[in-house]
């Protein structure tokens, strides 16, 4: 039973558009939701995380929005560029032990 | 310096044969595991090690046999293989589990085909 629900599968954007990918959970006592970014031939690579005591998190172009009564999580791809083009899986574990994954969403970035 | 290797990067091999993949990691890290990645990416936990002690063991067929010789390095050997063991398998480690990070640091993965 996947424990974190992903969406899109996948979506196309154009250079320089904004990319949203959203995650659901439903396990309560998750308290650390990180972003993975894999690409081709390589392994996830952790991106960005967020704890659910914050609403928002940004790091560069990419930004967590996080509503814990809503038990859903989203990543922003601003000013998205080619270089984004990859899978982006979301995740959510406690207190870091057993990381469940959504099931992924590849994302195209066309310049 | 590679943090997390594995090895063999591909492996290719018939119906009922056995095989391992190997994996070490120069992090210093006391956790290590085993995913499998399908053909749609689904990215699935098999096997955790925290200091050489199995930890997390989902439930994979008894033919999947994990060994943890020291906490720098982790095996996965597989036996009488199956079409469906066909994936992509991917070595991750993290720091113990109590840091509260999770943050794992996987290697490059090591595709298997069964024929």
């Amino acid at each position: 039973q996947q424990q974190v629900k992903q969406s899109p599968q996948s979506l196309i954007v154009q250079k320089g558009g904004i990319s949203i990918i959203n995650c659901a959970y439903e396990n309560t006592a998750f308290d650390y939701f990180p972003w993975y970014q894999q690409f081709p031939g390589k392994g996830p690579a952790l991106l960005i995380a967020i704890r659910p005591d914050v609403s928002e998190k940004k790091e560069g172009r990419f930004t967590i929005s996080f509503n814990k009564s809503a038990k859903q999580f989203s990543l922003h791809i601003m000013d998205s560029q080619p270089g984004d083009s990859a899978t982006y899986f979301c995740a959510a574990s406690m207190r870091g032990y057993k990381l469940s994954f959504g099931a992924g969403t590849t994302v195209t970035v066309r310049a | 310096d590679t943090a997390v290797s594995q090895t063999p990067k591909y492996l290719v091999t018939q119906m009922g044969n056995d095989k391992s993949i190997k994996c070490e990691q120069n992090l210093g890290h006391d956790t290590m595991y085993w995913y499998k990645q399908d053909s749609k990416k689904f990215l699935k936990i098999m096997f955790s090690y925290n200091n050489k002690e199995l930890i997390i063991n989902e439930t994979v067929p008894n033919r999947f046999s994990p060994k943890s010789p020291d906490k720098a390095h982790l095996n996965l050997h597989i036996n009488s293989l199956e079409l469906g063991d066909s994936a992509v398998y991917f070595c991750a480690s993290s720091p113990i589990a109590e840091k509260g990070t999770g943050e794992l640091f996987f290697g490059e993965g090591s595709r298997l085909t069964v024929l």
